[in-house]
């Protein structure tokens, strides 16, 4: 079955700090990965997808993510936090052409000023 | 990006109410949903796969006649939660899936937040 693994529940850095986030996959065929933020009492924001191609993705407000198949993995990255960054992050693969996802736990953002 | 529009956003209703909750595609036509459900602190997590023209699909453990889906066109998709309970109160989203195979991301309502007192 698939799951998503997002080891780290909070991450607190330093505004101006470099971020990266974890997560790890297990899905038998080619993974459509995502990311998406979720801001307090708000809706998904998709930040990036990976689908094939080049394994380093460019994203939405800075961010970028790496696919590594030999790691299963597509962990998140920022070179420079800012204060809006603050929220919740969600990893997930995507099952049936991406269209049906299963997501990880999720990893609280604090920045701290 | 194609807009998924789901109404209302909060709801606050007494137990053994019933609420409906709404997920419209506002530029595109889905003849698939998905309603995710998300309890506070926790991911979000599959509960039912809405079919236009049949019934819906309901993951393991989620009870249909509970959280009964209907949709009625290809735009609109509805989830009821009967005779709620406080253990019900959650926060649900819907999504619509890709226009085509080639663009394969789902697009997300807003969702809504049930807070059953």
């Amino acid at each position: 079955a698939q799951s998503v693994t997002q080891p780290d529940i909070h991450i607190t850095v330093s505004e101006g700090a470099s971020l990266e986030l974890r997560c790890n996959y297990s899905y038998g065929a080619t993974p459509y990965l995502f990311w998406y933020v979720q801001s307090p009492g708000q809706g998904l924001q998709l930040l990036l997808k990976y689908f094939s191609g080049d394994t380093l993705v460019q994203g939405i407000k800075g961010f970028e993510a790496e696919f590594k198949r030999s790691q299963s993995s597509f962990n998140l990255r920022k070179p420079s936090v800012h204060w809006s960054d603050a929220a919740e992050y969600f990893c997930a693969v995507g099952v049936e052409y991406g269209n049906k996802l299963v997501f990880g736990a999720g990893t609280i953002l604090r920045v701290k000023s | 990006g194609a807009v998924v529009s789901q109404h209302p956003s909060r709801v606050i209703c007494k137990s053994g109410t019933s609420v409906k909750i709404e997920c419209r595609s506002l530029d595109f036509q889905a003849t698939t949903m998905f309603w995710y459900r998300q309890f506070p602190k926790q991911s979000l997590m599959l509960m039912a796969t809405s079919n236009e023209g049949s019934k819906a699909t309901y993951e393991q453990g989620v009870e249909k006649d509970k959280f009964l889906i209907n949709h009625a066109s290809l735009t609109l998709s509805t989830l009821t939660v009967t005779s709620a309970h406080p253990e019900d109160s959650s926060f649900y989203i819907c999504s619509a899936p890709a226009l085509d195979r080639r663009n394969t991301e789902a697009f997300f309502g807003q969702g809504t937040r049930l807070t059953v007192v």
